[in-house]
């Protein structure tokens, strides 16, 4: 059974740091892109980042591009989100995903539970 | 950026009804739309890949449509269980992007 869980989250001040991390079981993490969504409270989901099986590709989305870190422990099954210079609109539910294919071009299709920043003061 | 124009933002329907939702993508995007529900709370699940393939175990009455710019996502006969907001996400070109969500609501 394929199985995302998130941790890290929690309340932190403006301007702070916080690492999220994402581990896996059920399949072969390394073979598989990997990608971040968050979603503010009431509001939509928003894309954040991307990194590949082999961290050789990875993309931001404007809004965090230079405040967040995307990495990847594949010995560990393990995601990572390090963010930076946190925001109070940074403040959100934070998913990561698996790509569905490790062969053509495809969207996201297993999700994590997903982990709740807060930012203030 | 790509930008995903979804429709409408809520809809309100009655047991049985079809239902339509549209995205409209800034630019082609080919075949690259995926379609999610998201339940109150819960993380987003994949209903629809490659704009118009049903992923496995999702109803059949579920449906996707469309390529280029235009892509429509049908449910045909709505059941109370389909109560939930539905997504479209476009991951042809990054930074890859979600439309802005339709709230369903059953009449």
């Amino acid at each position: 059974e394929v199985q995302l869980v998130e941790s890290g989250g929690g309340l932190v001040q403006p301007r702070g740091s916080l690492r999220l991390s994402c581990v896996v079981s059920g399949f072969t993490f390394s073979s598989y892109e990997m990608t971040w969504v968050r979603q503010a409270p009431g509001k939509g989901l928003e894309w954040l980042s991307y990194i590949s099986g082999s961290s050789s590709t990875i993309y931001y989305a404007d809004s965090v591009r230079g405040r967040f870190t995307v990495s990847r422990d594949n010995a560990k099954n393990s995601l990572y989100l390090q963010m930076n210079s946190l925001r109070a609109d940074d403040t959100a539910v934070y998913y990561c995903a698996r790509i569905r294919s490790t062969i053509v071009v495809a969207g996201p299709d297993y999700w994590g539970q997903g982990t709740l920043v807060t930012v203030s003061s | 950026d790509i930008q995903m124009t979804q429709s409408p933002s809520s809809l309100s329907a009655s047991v049985g009804d079809r239902v339509t939702i549209t995205c409209q993508a800034s630019q082609d995007i080919r075949k690259y739309v995926n379609w999610y529900q998201q339940k109150q709370g819960k993380a987003p699940k994949l209903l629809i890949y490659d704009a118009s393939n049903l992923e496995t175990g999702v109803p059949s009455r579920f449906s996707g449509s469309g390529s280029g710019t235009d892509f429509t996502f049908t449910i045909s006969s709505l059941q109370p269980e389909d109560i939930a907001t539905y997504y479209c996400h476009q991951y042809d070109n990054p930074p890859y992007t979600f439309g802005q969500g339709t709230k369903l609501e059953i009449k």
